[in-house]
């Protein structure tokens, strides 16, 4: 089986920033991505790593450690509408397995 | 170009009675996949398609679900008869996926279809 772990809930202000981590353990793996799901949207696709380091994009960034099973998303200059579920998810040859998710709340 | 579209958005029924929602991925994309997620949770496979082939459908309790990718392109996933603990939101995805590579890459989701069972 797999296990995908990330905080439930994080808070922050708008303009700071925010790292959410996730830890993982499966029997295989192709990659791990990073989605953002507005309450009532569908998820849509923010990162993918497959290699050890980290990923720039913009004001997201996403780092990879495969010996460690840890990934984490950095959020920088928050801003209001980056309130959303982040879903880490592993490809374990080809099956796609979500986390629950982590609600960031953005306060002003 | 056209997203993956999802009917019907909100459905629902009472117990006992069937189901159906349609999924149409994005042209070209030979792999679908049905979630389900609940409320405060991450989405969970049901089932995976590539092409017309159901290579992974390990997870969809087959007593009650049913899902069907007759021309490899549009999908159809059914509940018959639908309980109280299917309440959730089905999401269909697609991805463009090299044969054999065993990658899922992206996943583009629809909007989903919200079921309500009473």
């Amino acid at each position: 089986g797999q296990n995908i772990d990330q905080p439930t809930e994080m808070t922050a202000t708008e303009g700071a920033i925010v790292q959410i981590n996730c830890t993982y353990q499966t029997s295989g793996f192709n990659g791990l991505f990073w989605y953002q799901q507005h309450a009532g949207e569908a998820p849509t696709f923010l990162s993918y790593n497959v290699l050890d380091g980290l990923e720039e994009k913009g004001r997201f960034s996403s780092f990879l450690s495969r010996s460690k099973g840890y990934s984490y998303l950095l959020l920088k200059e928050l801003q209001m509408k980056d309130s959303a579920s982040y879903l880490c998810a592993v490809d374990s040859w080809g099956k796609l397995q979500f986390g629950a998710g982590t609600q960031v709340v953005v306060t002003p | 170009e056209a997203g993956v579209v999802q009917s019907p958005r909100y459905k629902i029924i009472e117990k006992k009675q069937p189901v159906a929602f349609w999924c149409n991925p994005i042209s070209g994309h030979n792999t679908l996949y049905w979630y389900l997620q609940n409320l405060g949770q991450g989405p969970e496979l049901l089932i995976r398609y590539e092409n017309e082939e159901a290579v992974d459908d390990s997870q969809l309790p087959k007593d009650r679900f049913s899902a069907e990718r007759l021309k490899g392109v549009d999908s159809t996933l059914k509940i018959q008869p639908a309980e109280l603990g299917d309440s959730a939101v089905y999401l269909c995805a697609s991805s463009l996926v090299g044969s054999g590579t065993g990658n899922t890459g992206e996943l583009f989701f629809g909007e989903g279809s919200r079921l309500t069972v009473l």
